[in-house]
This record gives structure tokens, sequence and C-alpha cells, in this order.
């Protein structure tokens, strides 16, 4: 299985963008780039996901680079509430394989 | 707004009690998993079903032991718990489709203590 490798926390502060990396050097062509986040006390919910083109949700937007060896998860304005780990996963069409490492705790700081 | 549901959300035990963990979900999903997370931890996989009476072990060795007899409903159950148990647990689902990488639906989940 494909790993990834994120930073093990980061710090922002409140109201400004958040840039999350995410490593994954041994991707391959068919692996879905998924991001979960996961607040304190509850389960992983889903944040956004993509395969090779930038994509923009409500959440959050995703940034892939050009050989997909990496992403970059975009918070556009960090507020308390997205303190979180969040987890960047790959994802095989057809398995039901989530390893989710992990991740990048964020604190938002006020 | 998921539909998936866990009970109890908090549970105390003694040593050597049998213990079943309550996982429903009303989406009609057909793959469920259950997850085990000890706190700051990563989440590891210890079983998963694609279906009714379909069930798998996860990565992680685990006691405990899942049935699907039901498309919504994936119990686990622990015949003897000890205080290793001791953990939280997460119930998902997801739905079968031709959408790739299908998005997972998590439950509140469990947390377990055993004393």
């Amino acid at each position: 299985d494909a790993k990834t490798t994120q930073p093990n926390s980061m710090e922002s502060n409140e109201e400004e963008p958040v840039h999350l990396p995410c490593n994954h050097s041994t991707i391959s062509g068919t692996d879905y780039i998924h991001w979960y986040r996961q607040l304190p006390s509850q389960g992983p919910e889903y944040v956004i996901h993509g395969l090779t083109s930038n994509v923009n949700n409500r959440m959050a937007s995703l940034a892939i680079a050009e050989d997909r060896k990496s992403s970059t998860l975009i918070l556009h304005r960090a507020t308390l509430r997205d303190a979180a780990v969040y987890y960047c996963i790959l994802i095989r069409p057809g398995t039901y394989k989530y390893i989710f490492g992990t991740g990048t705790r964020l604190k938002v700081l006020a | 707004e998921a539909d998936i549901y866990q009970t109890p959300r908090y549970l105390v035990i003694g040593t050597g009690k049998k213990i079943t963990l309550e996982c429903s979900q009303t989406m009609g999903h057909d793959k469920m998993y259950w997850y085990q997370q000890d706190p700051g931890m990563e989440l590891h996989l210890i079983h998963y079903s694609y279906g009714v009476n379909s069930t798998e072990k996860g990565d992680l060795s685990s006691e405990s032991t899942v049935s699907r007899i039901r498309t919504e409903h994936f119990p686990l159950t622990l015949e003897s718990a000890r205080p290793s148990h001791t953990s939280q647990y997460l119930c998902a689902s997801s739905p079968t489709s031709g959408r790739p990488g299908n998005e997972q639906f998590f439950g509140p989940g469990t947390r377990l203590t055993v004393l």
C-alpha cells in the first residue's frame, strides 16, 4: 500500500489561510488522494478528495502536484473549529483499506 | 449528515464480562468497518464487511468478533473483556458504487474502559 507522510503538527492563527502538506511519493496512477479530519472526541469526517486536478468544495481546497507525489490541503480562513487532526490517505479504487497514519494535528490560535 | 449510530457512547466494565458494541447505519451502505483508536494515536482497521454474511479481519489483530446478519447492523463482540481492550472503537460505512475511493462515514465512537 502506498504511504503518506505528513508533519506531526502545525499551528495557524485564526482567520489566516492554512496549508497542510502531504507527501505520497509511491502513489500509483489509480490512487485517489483523500483528506479526512478528526475533531476532538469525534470520529473522522471526510473533507475532500481528488485524482489529478485541483479541487474545491465548501470546506477546503486540494492542490495536487503535477507529478502527484505530493498534495496540499488548503483551509482558506482557519477558525477555532478547524482545530483537528488532518489525515491524508491514498485510496485505490475497489479497495477497502483506509490507512490513516498519524496525521497532522492542527492548532488554531485565537 | 451521516446516519450512522453507535451505542453505547461510553462503557466502563469489569474484566471478564462479555460486551457487544452496536453500530447501525440507515444509508443502505454495503461496506462497514470497525476501527480501534487509542488516545492520540492512529486508527487501526480491525474488522470489515462487504455485505450481509461477509466479515473479514483487518490489519490489526483483535480478539473481538463481528457479525453482519442485516445490511444496516454490524455489532462487535468481546467475549471476555480485559484491560488491554480499553480503547475507542469507531464504526464506519461506505457505499458500494462505481465511484472510486468511496467516502467513509464514521459514527461517533464508543469509548470502552475495562477495569
